[in-house]
């Protein structure tokens, strides 16, 4: 099975400051379409999963354009240019290349 | 507007049994594959089950085969789980998510406790 391990868990950061998430996966994540199916979640505090970015870096409509995504292969980023007070939650990365899908530990972004 | 609606969950003892709903709208449903996603309390996301949109292939966590089961009614936009021999590591909230690969609608979740 693909592990996904993220870094850092827990993330504390100023208000303004940018932050970043690592995700590495055990196994590439490109599939024989030539896709890469790496996706990030918000998950807010008492609420669902939230799509923010899908194939690598494709932000969702609606999601603020200080999240970005990047990397490829086994090495991914999410990135924040500068946090506000709503992006306080916990943020996974997951890959949907290889079955059984798996994600990450998750990292808990929190303001300090 | 799409929307995925759980519902179903409950307390159920050890070795019991449940079905877990999820009613789906506003997209063509039978074009989507669907997903169970599971998180017990304070932990993290973990896969269950994925369908595709005819629900001819499906597809289970290793952990979980032979006791869930995965199906749809394309007549009824409706997603279902069947959970036999429920054990209290199945303690979880219960997503339902469009989509195999792509997962970009997340329902609320409905909760499942697994206790005597």
């Amino acid at each position: 099975d693909v592990v996904m391990t993220q870094s850092p868990l827990s993330l504390p950061v100023t208000l303004g400051q940018p932050a970043s998430i690592s995700c590495r996966s055990s196994l590439s994540l490109v599939y024989s379409d030539g896709n890469t199916y790496l996706s990030w979640f918000q998950q807010r505090p008492g609420q669902s999963p939230r799509r923010l970015i899908y194939n690598v870096s494709n932000r969702d409509s609606g999601v603020p354009d200080r999240f970005s995504g990047t990397g490829s292969g086994t090495d991914f980023t999410l990135s924040i240019s500068r946090v506000e007070a709503e992006d306080v939650g916990v943020y996974y990365c997951m890959q949907a290349t290889h079955w059984p899908f798996s994600f990450g530990q998750g990292t808990k972004l929190e303001i300090k | 507007e799409v929307q995925v609606l759980e519902s179903g969950g409950d307390l159920v003892q050890p070795g019991g049994s449940l079905r877990l709903s999820c009613a789906a709208s506003g997209f063509t449903f039978n074009n989507y594959a669907m997903s169970w996603v599971r998180q017990a309390p304070g932990k993290g996301l973990e896969w269950v089950s994925l369908i595709s949109g005819t629900g001819g292939n499906t597809y289970y966590a290793d952990s979980l085969k032979g006791r869930f089961t995965i199906s749809r009614d394309n007549s009824k936009n409706t997603l279902y789980l069947q959970m036999n021999s429920l054990r209290a590591e199945d303690t979880a909230i219960y997503y339902c998510s469009r989509g195999g690969r792509l997962n970009d609608y997340w329902g609320q979740g409905t909760l499942v406790t697994v206790s005597s």
